[in-house]
């Protein structure tokens, strides 16, 4: 079936622009999870949907990151006023049921330029 | 703090060799620790999970091993191919209501043939 998709692949944007990244989970995946991944740095927890509770948005770095889930399916993960520090890799990730033991499946993650 | 240390120089091993990587953490009590598999340019791909009662898993020529006294897992890859060279992440859990997985950085391996 299909995996987890993300859209745009790359987006070069201008410093002090807002730019929104889209994700596409697994069907029937109830957990979504954002992360940002820098060059030579591991992977850094953004924000955590599951199903109808309120995200976990403990990694979030600052105001200007947001992002929500319609539906339980897609999300959207939406930096305001970028700045170059944000320029990085995000992935998203879907799982099953979002334990602790449930694999997570990634998207081929969207690369942010900032300018 | 926790932490979560692998080991931070690339690994180089030739073809038909055993690579045997390291995951180290601190202040930690997981339940459950997960291996997974990053290509350049891709995301992390899901390779073994192992539970905080399991000393063992193995997975075709991968074996890890969780030792919650030292602290540490070991990932092997057994009978090396150039095809195995990426980067190896291992991910903590506590489980329970901590739903979040706690990365570490990662170690490149490269096979040579």
């Amino acid at each position: 079936g299909a995996g987890v998709s993300q859209s745009p692949s790359n987006k070069v944007t201008e410093k002090g622009k807002d730019v929104e990244l889209r994700c596409d989970p697994i069907s029937g995946h109830t957990a979504l999870y954002w992360y940002r991944q820098s060059l030579g740095q591991g992977l850094e927890f953004l924000i955590y949907f599951q199903g109808n509770s309120a995200p976990d948005k403990s990694g979030l770095p600052s105001d200007r990151f947001s992002a929500e889930r319609t539906g339980g399916s897609v999300s959207t993960l939406t930096i305001q006023r970028t700045q170059q520090e944000d320029s990085a890799v995000y992935l998203c990730a879907s799982s099953l049921s979002g334990g602790g033991s449930d694999t997570q499946y990634f998207g081929p993650g969207t690369r942010l330029t900032v300018l | 703090s926790q932490k979560i240390e692998q080991n931070s120089e690339a690994l180089n091993i030739q073809e038909g060799k055993t690579a045997t990587l390291t995951c180290n953490y601190t202040n930690y009590s997981p339940a459950y620790l997960q291996w997974y598999r990053q290509d350049p340019g891709r995301g992390p791909v899901f390779l073994l999970l192992i539970r905080e009662n399991e000393k063992e898993k193995r997975k075709e020529r991968l074996k890890v091993t969780f030792d919650t006294t030292l602290k540490q897992s070991l990932f092997h890859i057994t009978a090396s191919q150039p095809a195995d060279s990426a980067t190896y992440l291992c991910a903590l859990a506590t489980g329970g209501n901590n739903r979040k997985l706690i990365w570490g950085l990662g170690t490149s391996l490269a096979v040579n043939p």
